[in-house]
């Protein structure tokens, strides 16, 4: 099956610096999602993205899906960003569109940021 | 819209007892999903719906595992005769596969519900 790789696994910073997430996966895709999974385990839509950028306040993401990774920014980083940042892709099939649906999720990168 | 729901959140039981959970999905949404989270790791798929119908399982779904969608809205996931293997988060997620090409099959995530098999 597809496998997904997030990058770094691990990322402390202080509040106010930037920051890069990568996710790399090994097949094409025809969905990807990025998630912030928040102190209580709630998984929260950050982008949806599948192609192209997009930016949503401090968070942009973009995907190059022809090159097979995508990117989430965080600038000026808040205490709030804390938690664990989660890449989500739906492979690409030969099938028909009643087998698109089930998430291959990365391993997350756990991100600290210290006032 | 008050987004997708789960009951209980959280569920402490001993080990051969049976337990199941409830997912409301996002009301217009006739995709529901399965997940289940253990520590440390990014989720993986149990199992979804299209409406009523339950299209897949994964292998990760044992015989102890069944989820139904009766009416095509909330679902129930039950596992009986618990393992302490099978304590996780188990998270649902509901999608659309709408008109709108550029939102087709955005998932959403309930809170998930904690199971602790003693």
């Amino acid at each position: 099956g597809i496998q997904v790789e997030q990058s770094p696994p691990d990322l402390i910073l202080q509040e106010g610096a930037n920051s890069t997430l990568r996710c790399n996966f090994s097949d094409s895709v025809n969905n990807l999602q990025w998630f912030h999974q928040n102190p209580w385990g709630q998984l929260i839509n950050l982008f949806y993205i599948p192609s192209g950028t997009k930016q949503n306040g401090r968070l942009s993401a973009t995907t190059v899906a022809t090159e097979r990774y995508s990117l989430l920014y965080i600038s000026s980083s808040q205490t709030t960003d804390s938690g664990v940042y989660f890449c989500a892709v739906v492979p690409t099939t030969l099938m028909t569109t009643d087998s698109w649906g089930k998430f291959q999720f990365g391993a997350g990168t756990q991100v600290v940021v210290t006032p | 819209d008050t987004g997708v729901s789960q009951d209980p959140r959280h569920k402490i039981t001993k080990r051969g007892q049976n337990v199941t959970f409830r997912c409301d999905p996002i009301s217009e949404h006739n995709r529901l999903y399965w997940y289940r989270q253990t520590l440390g790791q990014g989720p993986e798929f149990l199992t979804y719906f299209q409406n009523e119908a339950q299209l897949e399982k994964s292998r990760l779904l044992s015989d102890r595992f069944s989820a139904e969608r009766p009416k095509g809205s909330f679902s129930t996931l039950e596992i009986q005769r618990t393992e302490q293997g099978d304590s996780a988060m188990y998270l649902c997620a509901s999608s659309s596969t709408g008109l709108t090409f550029s939102s087709y099959n955005e998932q959403f995530f309930g809170p998930g519900t904690r199971l602790t098999v003693l």
